[in-house]
């Protein structure tokens, strides 16, 4: 089967500019995951969707970064506008069904720089 | 969610078990324990998980303590191309919800 599709695979932009980033899950993945990965660090969860809805965003920060997943399939992650320390690599999971312990596959992600 | 415990680095020579040891001593009863790993440039990759029992697939085997308190990850005959960063995780009751940490970067050598 497919694996998650991320894009862009760079992305180098200035401070205070803005930034869109968009996944793809496999095909009837229900629950979508972004993440935020600083060099050296584990991912850290910034927000997950079950179908169209999000289910947890405890983590994301709100006044620059936003999510939407339309129809329940593909995602975006917006940032608005970008500071140097949101330099990372920002990865896109999905799932089949995690109340049944299915594990998250990933996408490769996109590595954003700012300058 | 639980967290867990994993040593910085561990280094392994190409063709003996790797054994990666992780400590989760607050995992709850219903709390999985999964293990991925991070080659470099690529997003994780999940290699298996369990809950009481010992798991074996076709890339490693996982054994959890009786207790499940801890766990090891073994990779049987390790290669070069399992120098990777490797992580230990526990799922909780919030559907599909994982903390990881800094994971072990694993280094087989010739």
């Amino acid at each position: 089967e497919a694996g998650v599709a991320q894009s862009p695979r760079y992305k180098i932009i200035e401070k205070r500019q803005s930034v869109a980033f968009w996944c793809n899950p496999i095909s009837g993945h229900a629950t979508l995951y972004w993440y935020q990965q600083i060099l050296g660090q584990g991912p850290k969860l910034l927000i997950q969707f079950q179908n169209n809805g999000v289910v947890d965003d405890s983590q994301l920060p709100k006044d620059r970064f936003s999510a939407e997943r339309l129809k329940g399939v593909d995602s975006t992650l917006k940032i608005q506008p970008a500071k140097l320390e949101d330099s990372a690599v920002y990865l896109c999971a999905s799932s089949l069904d995690p109340d049944r312990w299915q594990p998250q596959h990933f996408g490769d992600g996109t590595r954003l720089s700012i300058l | 969610d639980a967290k867990t415990t994993q040593p910085t680095s561990m280094d392994c020579a190409e063709g003996r078990a790797a054994n990666l040891p992780c400590n989760h001593s607050t995992i709850s009863g219903n709390e999985y324990v999964y293990w991925y790993r991070q080659i470099h440039s690529q997003g994780p990759q999940y290699i298996i998980h369990g809950l009481k029992n010992n798991e074996t697939n076709e890339m490693a085997s996982l054994i959890i303590t009786e207790d499940r308190k801890s766990s090891t990850l073994i990779l049987p005959h390790a290669t070069l191309r399992d120098t990777a960063v490797y992580y230990c995780i526990v799922r909780g009751t919030n559907a599909g919800k994982s903390t990881f940490g800094d994971g072990t970067t694993l280094t087989v050598k010739p």
